[in-house]
Order: structure tokens, then C-alpha cells, then sequence
């Protein structure tokens, strides 16, 4: 969905570097999940944010790998020292609440894609 | 915690009908959900169901059994655009994983 804006759409990195991938949800939506696609796997979820809140980081890499949502601005992947392994795309989502219906689909931005070298 | 299971691969042809099925384990069931996700590209909303029975859209169709932890999607008259991975994703109703997604069925269509 448009609404949701990631960037960049790509970016290469050195091994050892530290990449950050930034989202914007949809206009009214105050949660956010990134997760990551590997080449011809499935979505892995990472984790789910709420505006100064991380709700659950159950599918974060207990290492290098971090996340915010603040108050104002995106939410921002921290990816520290990146390996190839990393090379991934990581896709963000928004809705406007966790609560029941279809009101509280997610909607995703077009992805971030990450190539260490 | 989930246990999401869908087909890897299915094939079908073209003007063809075809189902794809989603069976769950999950706690707290807060409906589901099914995306389908073309190459390189991002997942885009397809259905949701939260009660048991069928919910129909266009060429697409979803089924829910909670009972049974089952749902499928019924593609009808296929096209080669619905070449894509269709993914099942059931939803909690607590914090934890709330969202999370099956492995994904990638489907074939054939001329």
C-alpha cells in the first residue's frame, strides 16, 4: 500500500558497516512491524512497535539488530556491523490499532532492499 | 506461539479454479488474514475472515472452520497475473506475534 513510505528502496553496504531502514505508516496508524524476506523464503516477523513502545521483539536477532518507533519521525531498523547473511528484503507495515476486525489489517510499504558486499 | 502450514508449490491453468489451503495452531484467534505477494514485490491484502463459513470477492474466496483451525482460498478463473505467493496469516488478539505469516504458497499459472 502507498501509504506506508520505506527508504531507502535500496541500499548496498560494506560487511562491517551499519545500515538503517526508515518507515512511515499510513496517516493514523500508530503500529508498526518490520519483517524480513529472504530470497525465496517466507515473511519472518522481527518485531512490532507502538509509538515509543516496543511491544514484542520476539523475532529481533538477539545481536546487532534493533528497533524504535519515537514519538515523531519513522520507525528506523538499526542493523549493526552487517554481515552477508543480512542481505535480505525487510518490509514494514502499519494499522491503526491490534484490536478485532478488519479495520486492523496491515498494510505494507514496498520494502527495503539490503545487499551487503 | 503459531504453527502455520500452507502447500509450498501449487501449478494450475490458466481460466482454471483452484484452492489453497492454511491450516493453524494458534492461541487467542483473532482472525485471518490472506496477502498475496507477487516477486520482489510487497504483500498486498486479499481477505479476512473472523466467523466461520466463506467470504466472497470477485474471483476470490475465503473459507474459515476455527473449530478446525482451517482455512483455504478458492482462486476462480485464473489468470496469469494471480502467478504470485499467497500467504495465510492468523491473527492473535494479544501482544505477542500478533501478525505473523505462514510459509507462503507459491502458485503457477499455466497458459
Amino acid at each position: 500500500n502507498a501509504g506506508v513510505m520505506q527508504n531507502p528502496r535500496h541500499l548496498v553496504r560494506r560487511r562491517g558497516q551499519e545500515a538503517r531502514l526508515r518507515c512511515s505508516p499510513m496517516k493514523g496508524h500508530s503500529h508498526v512491524y518490520w519483517y524480513r524476506q529472504l530470497p525465496e523464503e517466507g515473511l519472518k516477523f522481527m518485531v512490532y512497535l507502538q509509538k515509543e513502545n516496543i511491544i514484542d521483539e520476539s523475532g529481533m536477532p538477539k545481536e546487532r539488530f534493533s528497533a524504535e518507533f519515537p514519538k515523531e519521525g519513522p520507525s528506523i531498523l538499526r542493523i549493526q556491523q552487517v554481515v552477508r547473511g543480512d542481505s535480505a528484503a525487510y518490509f514494514c507495515a502499519s494499522s491503526n490499532n491490534s484490536g478485532t476486525g478488519i479495520g486492523n489489517t496491515i498494510y505494507f510499504g514496498e520494502g527495503s532492499w539490503l545487499t551487503v558486499v | 506461539g503459531q504453527n502455520i502450514d500452507q502447500p509450498t508449490e501449487m501449478t494450475a491453468t490458466e481460466g482454471a479454479i483452484v484452492q489453497i489451503n492454511c491450516t493453524y495452531q494458534t492461541s487467542g484467534f483473532n482472525g485471518l488474514f490472506w496477502y498475496q505477494q507477487h516477486a520482489g514485490e510487497a504483500p498486498t491484502f486479499l481477505s479476512y475472515n473472523v466467523l466461520d463459513g466463506l467470504e466472497e470477492k470477485g474471483r476470490f474466496s475465503s473459507f474459515l472452520s476455527r473449530s478446525k483451525g482451517y482455512s483455504y482460498l478458492l482462486l476462480k478463473e485464473l489468470q496469469m497475473k494471480d502467478s504470485a505467493s499467497y500467504l495465510c496469516a492468523p491473527r492473535r488478539n494479544n501482544y505477542g506475534q500478533n501478525f505473523v505469516f505462514g510459509p507462503g504458497t507459491r502458485l503457477s499459472v499455466l497458459p
